[in-house]
C-alpha cells in the first residue's frame, strides 16, 4: 500500500470555475476525512465518511462544497464557483474506525490557488 | 468543541540545541497526536499519546502527556536542520476526527 494519495498536487483556477479533487485512502481504512489548511494555520476539519456514509460536515463546508465517497473507497471534493478565499491546501486522511490508537494517515494534499 | 493552543508560534534554534513545543487543550485529551509538516506538503505522523503521564520517544524526539491529560509537550534533543518544519498537535475528538492547533514553525540554524 502506498498510503493516502491525492490528485492533483496543485491546481490553479480562475475565480468562478468549478474544481474537483480526488483522494484514494489506504485500502483497509473505512474512514476518510477532508481538511483545509491556510497559511499559518493548522488543518481545519471539513467532513468525514465512514464507508460511503458522510457522517459529519463542518459549518466551514458551504453549499459550494460537496464531497462524495460513492463506493466507500476513493472520495472526491468539489468546489463550485470558486472564490479567492478558497485558496488553500486541501488535505485528505484515512483511518480505521475503532482503532484510533493506530492513527490517522494524511496524504500530501492538493494546493488550490484561485486567481 | 475542543481547542488546542500551541506555543511558541515559532522559534529559531542553533543546531545542536534542545527545544520544547507545548500543546494545551481546553478539554481533557483522550488521544493526542503529533505531526510534522514541511511547507506545502502533507502531515507526517510522529507519535500518539493516550494515557496520562505517558511518554514516547523516537530518535531524538520525545513527547509527553501530562497526568491531567490537558497538556502535551514535544522535546527535541540536539536539533538538526532535518528537524526544521511545522509541528502540529491534534486532539482526537470523540474518536471521530482530529482537531488541530495552529502549529509551531521551527527553524534550525546551522
Amino acid at each position: 500500500d502506498t498510503g493516502v494519495s491525492q490528485d492533483p498536487r496543485h491546481k490553479i483556477t480562475k475565480r468562478g470555475q468549478n474544481v474537483t479533487f480526488r483522494c484514494d485512502p489506504i485500502s483497509e481504512h473505512n474512514r476518510l476525512y477532508w481538511y483545509r489548511q491556510t497559511l499559518g494555520q493548522g488543518p481545519e476539519f471539513l467532513t468525514y465518511f465512514q464507508n460511503e456514509a458522510q457522517l459529519e460536515k463542518s459549518r466551514l463546508l458551504s453549499d459550494r462544497f460537496s464531497a462524495e465517497r460513492p463506493k466507500g473507497s476513493f472520495s472526491t471534493l468539489e468546489i463550485q464557483r470558486t472564490e479567492q478565499g478558497d485558496s488553500a491546501m486541501y488535505l485528505c486522511a484515512s483511518s480505521l474506525a475503532g482503532m484510533g490508537g493506530l492513527g490517522y494517515t494524511f496524504g500530501s494534499g492538493t494546493r488550490l490557488t484561485v486567481v | 468543541s475542543q481547542e488546542l493552543e500551541q506555543s511558541p508560534q515559532s522559534l529559531i534554534v542553533q543546531e545542536g540545541k534542545n527545544l520544547t513545543i507545548n500543546c494545551t487543550s481546553s478539554k481533557t485529551l483522550y488521544g493526542l497526536y503529533w505531526y510534522k509538516q514541511k511547507y506545502g506538503e502533507g502531515l507526517i505522523f510522529l507519535m500518539m499519546l493516550q494515557k496520562g503521564g505517558e511518554e514516547k520517544s523516537h530518535e531524538k524526539i520525545t513527547a509527553k502527556l501530562d497526568e491531567k491529560k490537558q497538556q502535551s509537550s514535544l522535546h527535541i534533543t540536539a536539533s538538526q536542520p532535518s528537524h526544521a518544519g511545522i509541528y502540529l498537535c491534534g486532539a482526537d475528538e470523540y474518536g471521530n476526527k482530529l482537531v488541530f492547533g495552529a502549529g509551531t514553525i521551527l527553524r534550525v540554524k546551522s
